[in-house]
């Protein structure tokens, strides 16, 4: 199993570039989200989704976009990129029956808004 | 408002002692409450989850309290190694069920100098 993975690890984009950061899972887990991990201010919860086509708002989610067609893939859209998104992202994916609920988190993707 | 603090941001300790870890919430009544390791560079891995009925967990050198009255959770890292200095994030489920959303705190960066 490959576990959570992310693509790309690093990006760049200049103000107002939209792009789409990837993330799948291959441990058919229920629920998939996306955090932001900024200097001191550990990991704040972006969205998340609770099954295919089920997609709910976490902390932080002004600016950013996701979609759930699929068990596997969870993309994050940044529709019109800005400074403030500079910001290392995380994808997560755990299950939601039996035990524990820990999350599996992926390698990350380092993202500079220019 | 709802808050998760780890109390410190930096704990610098002596090999071989007890690293204690403090977590505290307000305005959540989460049905357990995990305790993450994340290294430089990489994703938080999962270390224990300790329910609300619990009142403590061990696992090899961890140990992890949690007291709803007082809303807070103690971790303790005995025999403390430099291997174990990392960043340790706790987090919570804020909604009290199994789909709920994960929320963490913003994390304490423990040194262990040999």
């Amino acid at each position: 199993n490959a576990g959570v993975t992310q693509t790309p690890k690093f990006q760049v984009l200049k103000t107002g570039q939209s792009m789409t950061l990837q993330c799948a899972q291959d441990m058919n887990h229920e629920y998939m989200s996306w955090y932001r991990q900024d200097p001191g201010m550990g990991l704040r919860l972006i969205h998340y989704s609770v099954g295919a086509g089920i997609t709910d708002q976490g902390e932080v989610p002004n600016g950013y976009n996701v979609s759930r067609s699929t068990t596997e893939d969870f993309p994050l859209r940044l529709l019109s990129a800005a400074p403030s998104q500079t910001s290392v992202y995380f994808c997560a994916s755990r299950t939601t029956t039996g035990r524990p609920y820990e999350q599996y988190f992926g390698p990350g993707t380092r993202l500079t808004v220019t | 408002s709802q808050k998760i603090e780890q109390n410190s941001e930096a704990l610098n300790i002596q090999e071989g002692k007890t690293a204690t870890l403090t977590c505290n919430y307000t305005n959540y009544s989460p049905a357990y409450l995990q305790w993450y390791r994340q290294d430089p560079g990489r994703g938080p891995v999962f270390l224990l989850l300790i329910r609300e009925n619990e009142k403590e967990k061990r696992k090899e050198r961890l140990k992890v309290t949690f007291d709803t009255t007082l809303k807070q959770s103690l971790f303790h890292i005995t025999a403390s190694q430099p291997a174990d200095s990392a960043t340790y994030l706790c987090a919570l489920d804020a909604g009290g069920s199994s789909a709920s959303k994960i929320i963490f705190g913003s994390g304490t960066r423990l040194s262990i100098r040999p």
